[in-house]
């Protein structure tokens, strides 16, 4: 299938282990923070969001944690399995309501069987 | 429920020719988004539809890009010409304003090449 990104940051775990993928966002007066899992050949797929008064909400077997000081984002993957294998993508929101999401840089996850 | 649907799913055109890229939202989705998602990096923002009318269309270059949602459904984005740099996947998204935002939802996208 065809390939979302060839040059992206990489994270190798084996199955069963947890995941942590690390994002960056640039805007302070973002309101909602969103996590997004990219497979080869679909388009993004919604995970889990969070809000910018929150820093941390649970989902299934996925955490997000947001360091509003640092501007930092995280997603936490609980007992990883082969099907988590894809690219992941933050992105956030901005206050004007647009809708308009603002993606950051990719990482690509590989469960390790 | 179906989803976003798009076509075609790929597209192969020499550069300066014409190329058309359809979206065919969720039923009820008042705003449509079309964005472009070059190779290893996130989706960038084109341009967002409220309903028919075009309400954010900053990042749409429009010298060869144009984009139109008659009747404030389907929505098709033209590129004319095509230039190298124009290869990416173009993707399409639809969303029910106000809504929580796990109903923002992407279809597949077309992969453009251009040669």
């Amino acid at each position: 299938g065809e390939s979302v990104g060839l040059h992206l940051p990489t994270l190798s775990v084996q199955e069963g282990d947890n995941s942590i993928i690390n994002c960056a966002y640039s805007n302070s007066a973002s309101d909602y923070f969103i996590w997004y899992k990219q497979e080869s050949g679909k388009g993004p797929q919604f995970i889990i969001d969070i809000r910018s008064n929150m820093d941390k909400r649970q989902g299934q077997r996925v955490t997000v944690l947001l360091n509003k000081t640092v501007k930092h984002l995280s997603l936490q993957i609980a007992a990883t399995q082969p099907g988590d294998s894809a690219v992941y993508f933050c992105a956030e929101i901005g206050m004007d309501s647009s809708y308009k999401l603002i993606f950051g840089s990719g990482t690509r996850l590989l469960v390790r069987p | 429920e179906a989803g976003v649907v798009q076509s075609p799913r790929y597209k192969i055109i020499e550069k300066k020719q014409p190329v058309a890229f359809w979206c065919n939202p969720i039923s009820g989705h008042n705003t449509l988004y079309w964005y472009r998602q070059n190779l290893g990096q996130g989706p960038e923002l084109l341009i967002r539809y409220e309903n028919e009318e075009a309400v954010d269309d900053s990042q749409l270059p429009k010298d060869r890009f144009s984009a139109e949602r008659l009747k404030g459904v389907d929505s098709t984005l033209k590129i004319q010409p095509a230039e190298l740099g124009d290869s990416a996947v173009y993707l399409c998204a639809s969303s029910l304003q106000g809504v929580s935002l796990s109903g923002y939802t992407f279809g597949s996208g077309t992969r453009l090449t251009v040669v």
